[in-house]
């Protein structure tokens, strides 16, 4: 099953709303996840990397006012877009490395469809 | 800094033949390597993985990739393609520590010709 759990899985919001997606790494605890964006036809774009317990680190371009990042506790990160407009649509992805205790592997979440009308 | 140069975009190859998809990296620390597939609308999943043991690595499904270091190269191969295997690959990199994020390479698109 799933170590990385990402909800929703598909979500469709109107232009100017908010919209939150959640991050839990059920077998592990994560100090560190991180979330990536992928437009259709190309290749996955690290966004940020959520620290728990302190503020996220953006990637260049990346706005952090409006790809807000949360990450309260060791199984939890999450991403809010806010005043989401037609061109955030896309597919949004977290990963986070399980230790020792997790396999000392990377594990991505099963992915997140925006659309926003 | 890490980087991934996938070799082509788009690969097309006849059922039942080999499967070449190439990747170069640059990494200023000993690499991780990493193999994905993803199929379309869906997520990614791990294909295989290169972490510094033997520089040969098999993965799911049949395909196996090479840690060249003189090459800087981790091309990913199958001996013979099915009609399941078309989809998009993505090559990637990080270094060894936990909290180090992967870099994707652009991805190739691989089709298989019945």
């Amino acid at each position: 099953g799933a170590v990385v759990s990402q909800h929703p899985s598909r979500v469709i919001c109107k232009s100017g709303t908010s919209v939150k997606i959640e991050c839990r790494s059920l077998d592990f605890q994560a100090t560190t996840m991180f979330w990536y964006r992928q437009f259709p036809k190309q290749s996955l774009m690290l966004m940020a990397t959520s620290n728990e317990g302190s503020k996220a680190t953006y990637e260049q371009g990346v706005e952090k006012d409006k790809f807000l990042i949360n990450h309260a506790s060791l199984t939890l990160s999450t991403l809010t877009v806010t005043s989401a407009h037609p061109e955030d649509s896309s597919f949004y992805i977290c990963s986070a490395h399980g230790g020792r205790k997790g396999g000392n592997t990377i594990y991505f979440g099963e992915g997140s469809w925006l659309t926003v009308v | 800094a890490q980087s991934v140069t996938q070799l082509g975009s788009h690969v097309s190859v006849s059922e039942g033949a080999l499967v070449l998809l190439r990747c170069n990296y640059s990494s200023s620390v000993p690499p991780y390597l990493f193999w994905y597939v993803q199929y379309p609308n869906q997520g990614l999943q791990l294909l295989l993985k290169y972490t510094s043991a033997a520089t040969l690595v098999k993965g799911i499904n049949g395909f196996e990739a090479e840690f060249k270091k003189s090459e800087t190269s981790f091309h990913l191969t199958k001996p013979s393609a099915h009609m399941r295997d078309a989809a998009e690959y993505f090559c990637a990199v990080s270094g060894h520590s936990g909290n180090t994020p992967l870099v994707f390479g652009k991805g190739t698109r691989l089709s298989v010709i019945a």
